[in-house]
C-alpha cells in the first residue's frame, strides 16, 4: 500500500540554524500538507501546497517557513532560523485533488531545538 | 472561544464496553467532521468521516453528528485494549483543505 515517508525521524539542531524537512507524497497525489505537533498538544496546521503553490497557510505559517517541491518526489519544509517552541512533531501529507478530505499522514519527523 | 473542544481525558473504561467520545465545535460553515486515531508517538490515523446530521456505522465504530448543536461523538463497541490511544476529533470548513483539529481525548481500555 502506497504510504508517505519522511525524512529524517529525528532531527536535532541548535537554536537558530535552519532545518529542512523531507517528505515523500504518495505518488499519483496532488495535494501536500504540514501539519505540526508540539509535544502534548493538538495537531496544527501549518500549510497546503498544489501545482507548485502555497493555496494555504496558517498564522504560524510566518517568514521564517518556507516550502518547496524541488523535483517531482519530494516535498521540503524549510524553517530558517529555528526556535526553541519550533521543537515538535511535524507530519507531511498528501491527498489527491478531488479528496483533499481523505489526507494521509507521514510519520512525522522529530525536530528538537537546543 | 476554542475552535474544537473535546474532554483531554483519560477516558477508562473496561474491555468489551462501549466508549463514548465527544466533540463540539464553535464554527457553524463546518462541513466535514472526522475522527482520527492517534497512538503515542506516531501520526493520526483516519478512522471514520461524517458529513449529515444522524449517525454512521463502520464495524465497531459509530460517528453521531448533530449540526444545530454542533456536536460530534464516536462510539467504540467492544472496546479492546488496542483501542487504547488518543482520539482526536478534526472539522474542515466548507473553504479550505485543512484540518482543524481538537486536542484529543485519550482513551484507556483496561483488560
Amino acid at each position: 500500500e502506497p504510504e508517505v515517508t519522511q525524512t529524517p525521524s529525528h532531527q536535532v539542531t541548535q537554536m537558530g540554524q535552519e532545518v529542512i524537512l523531507r517528505c515523500v507524497p504518495i505518488s499519483n497525489h496532488l495535494y501536500f500538507y504540514w501539519y505540526r505537533q508540539i509535544l502534548g498538544q493538538k495537531v496544527e496546521f501549518l500549510v497546503s501546497f498544489y501545482n507548485n503553490e502555497i493555496s494555504e497557510k496558517s498564522e504560524i505559517f510566518d517568514d521564517q517557513f518556507s516550502v518547496e517541491r524541488p523535483d517531482g518526489s519530494n516535498f521540503t519544509l524549510k524553517i530558517r532560523s529555528t526556535k526553541l517552541e519550533d521543537s515538535a512533531m511535524y507530519f507531511c501529507a498528501s491527498s489527491e485533488a478531488g479528496d483533499t478530505d481523505t489526507q494521509y499522514f507521514g510519520p512525522g519527523t522529530r525536530l528538537t531545538v537546543l | 472561544q476554542k475552535e474544537v473542544e473535546q474532554n483531554s481525558g483519560p477516558l477508562s473504561v473496561p474491555e468489551g464496553a462501549i466508549a463514548s467520545l465527544n466533540c463540539t465545535y464553535s464554527d457553524r460553515v463546518s462541513q466535514s467532521f472526522f475522527w482520527y486515531r492517534q497512538y503515542s508517538g506516531k501520526s493520526p490515523e483516519l478512522i471514520m468521516s461524517i458529513y449529515s446530521n444522524g449517525d454512521k456505522e463502520d464495524g465497531r465504530f459509530t460517528a453521531q453528528l448533530n449540526k444545530a448543536s454542533q456536536y460530534v461523538s464516536l462510539l467504540i463497541r467492544d472496546s479492546q485494549p488496542s483501542d487504547s490511544a488518543t482520539y482526536l476529533c478534526a472539522v474542515k470548513r466548507i473553504y479550505g483543505q485543512n484540518f482543524v483539529f481538537g486536542p484529543g481525548t485519550r482513551l484507556s481500555v483496561l483488560p
